[in-house]
């Protein structure tokens, strides 16, 4: 069975950094692009970013280029989102999924994290 | 980016009667390798998404087939034949042809 299980999230004041951590189980890590997304309270779903299977591309959405870095360690089939200079907009549910095919098909249940002073 | 655009926002249904979610892209949504990604989930209050289709009409795992997509063009419906209590919550399409994937903002199905 597929697992994604987040970790990470908590309150954090604005232009401050968290690391979001994503330990997955169930399948060949190795074999998948992960990506992440979040959701803004009451929101609705918004992509934040993406890995290769061997971590050596990385996308991610304009609005959080330079300041989000993903990244994965398919040794410990954990996958990561470093996030800086954080704002209060970018509070959020974070969610890590599975890549498959051009889509997320397993997600995990989420971490929360809010930019507040 | 592709803009994703769903109606309705807010669907009141029937129990046991059928609902139809529309979702129009921006873009054409034909990748180069001829696919077209185009994904359905549906999203439980307090819950993780779940894929319910993907390729415009492949059902996933475990999906009960009264779900059916289709596709003309840049519009997209997502088809419930007979809505049962479990559907309620919110349905997104999302794109996954061009980078940035985007979402839909959701319609909201309630009974």
């Amino acid at each position: 069975e597929v697992q994604l299980v987040e970790s990470g999230g908590g309150l954090v004041q604005p232009g401050g950094s968290l690391r979001l951590s994503c330990a997955a189980s169930g399948f060949t890590f190795s074999r998948y692009w992960m990506s992440w997304v979040r959701q803004a309270p009451g929101k609705g779903l918004e992509w934040v970013a993406n890995i290769k299977e061997d971590g050596s591309a990385q996308y991610y959405v304009d609005s959080m280029q330079g300041r989000f870095t993903v990244s994965r360690d398919n040794d410990k089939n954990s996958l990561y989102l470093q996030m800086n200079s954080l704002r209060a907009e970018d509070t959020a549910v974070y969610y890590c999924g599975r890549n498959g095919g051009y889509t997320l098909d397993h997600w995990g249940q989420g971490t929360p994290v809010t930019v507040s002073s | 980016d592709v803009v994703m655009t769903q109606s309705p926002l807010s669907l009141p249904v029937t129990l046991g009667q059928p609902a139809s979610v529309s979702c129009r892209s921006s873009q054409s949504l034909v990748h180069s390798d001829g696919n077209t990604y185009l994904s359905w989930f549906h999203q439980r209050p307090g819950q993780s998404p779940r894929r319910l289709l993907y390729k415009v009409s492949d059902r996933d795992s475990g999906v009960p087939d009264r779900f059916s997509g289709s596709a003309s063009g840049t519009d997209f419906t997502l088809k419930i034949s007979r809505v049962e209590a479990e559907d309620v919550g919110v349905y997104y399409c999302m794109q996954g042809t061009r980078w940035p994937y985007t979402f839909g903002p959701g319609t909201k199905l309630e009974i």
